[in-house]
């Protein structure tokens, strides 16, 4: 039973252009979501988090949007560069649950091209 | 360093061994988590550390995996009696906790290989 859902696999864009990579939950006890980037043989690095009472959240060139009702996540890359290019991770977790544990999706492969 | 440390960086050892990961997490925080991604996974949670107990143990797979963590600091997680599924990366994490959420920050994983 996957909670936290990736389904796209790959996402090509162009240098400059808008990247948007989309997750979906299950799980309507999740209220703190976290996206993450990752290149080869590194380990994940925190990019940006929005709690479940706000809508968006803005750092740079990345904001997240959440939708709620839909149980939807996104981030948006503007403009993509080529140093984006890597595996992006959403996770969720439930505050106050006692753990703190991050549930992952499987990953979206970015490739911005030059 | 700033981050979060782990060592070995790559374990090749055989199926039955025991193993041992180590994992140095940042300076002050208190919140340690072991995570694991096998080949084509997403991250999957082992365990959760808050200064030294371990109040969630629910992501460890089976009774051959334990971990312990000493003077809320350094944790090590031990495999017994290794098999081949065990072969992953396997991730440590620590943060802050404090009355808001706080991001977990990776070390850059144990690739452990059971031959």
């Amino acid at each position: 039973d996957q909670q936290v859902k990736q389904n796209s696999p790959s996402l090509s864009v162009q240098e400059g252009r808008i990247s948007i990579l989309n997750c979906d939950y299950t799980n309507s006890m999740f209220d703190y979501f976290l996206w993450y980037k990752k290149y080869p043989a590194e380990g994940p690095t925190f990019l940006i988090s929005i709690s479940s009472i706000k809508d968006k959240n803005e750092d740079g060139r990345f904001t997240v949007f959440l939708n709620k009702s839909a149980k939807h996540l996104s981030l948006h890359i503007v403009p993509s560069q080529p140093g984006d290019s890597a595996v992006y991770f959403c996770a969720a977790s439930v505050a106050g649950a006692g753990s703190y544990q991050l549930t992952f999706g499987k990953g979206t492969k970015l490739s911005v091209i030059p | 360093g700033a981050g979060v440390s782990q060592s070995p960086s790559n374990k090749v050892t055989e199926k039955g061994k025991d193993v041992e990961l180590r994992c140095d997490p940042i300076s002050g925080h208190t919140a340690l988590y072991w995570y694991r991604q096998s080949l084509g996974q997403g991250l999957e949670f082992l365990i959760y550390f808050q200064g030294n107990s371990a109040p969630d143990k629910s992501g460890l797979p089976s009774d051959r995996f334990s971990a312990e963590r000493t003077g809320g600091s350094v944790s090590t997680l031990t495999i017994q009696r290794t098999q081949q599924e065990d072969s992953a990366v396997y991730l440590c994490a620590s943060s802050l906790v404090g009355p808001t959420n706080q991001p977990q920050h990776f070390g850059d994983g144990t690739r452990l290989s059971i031959l």
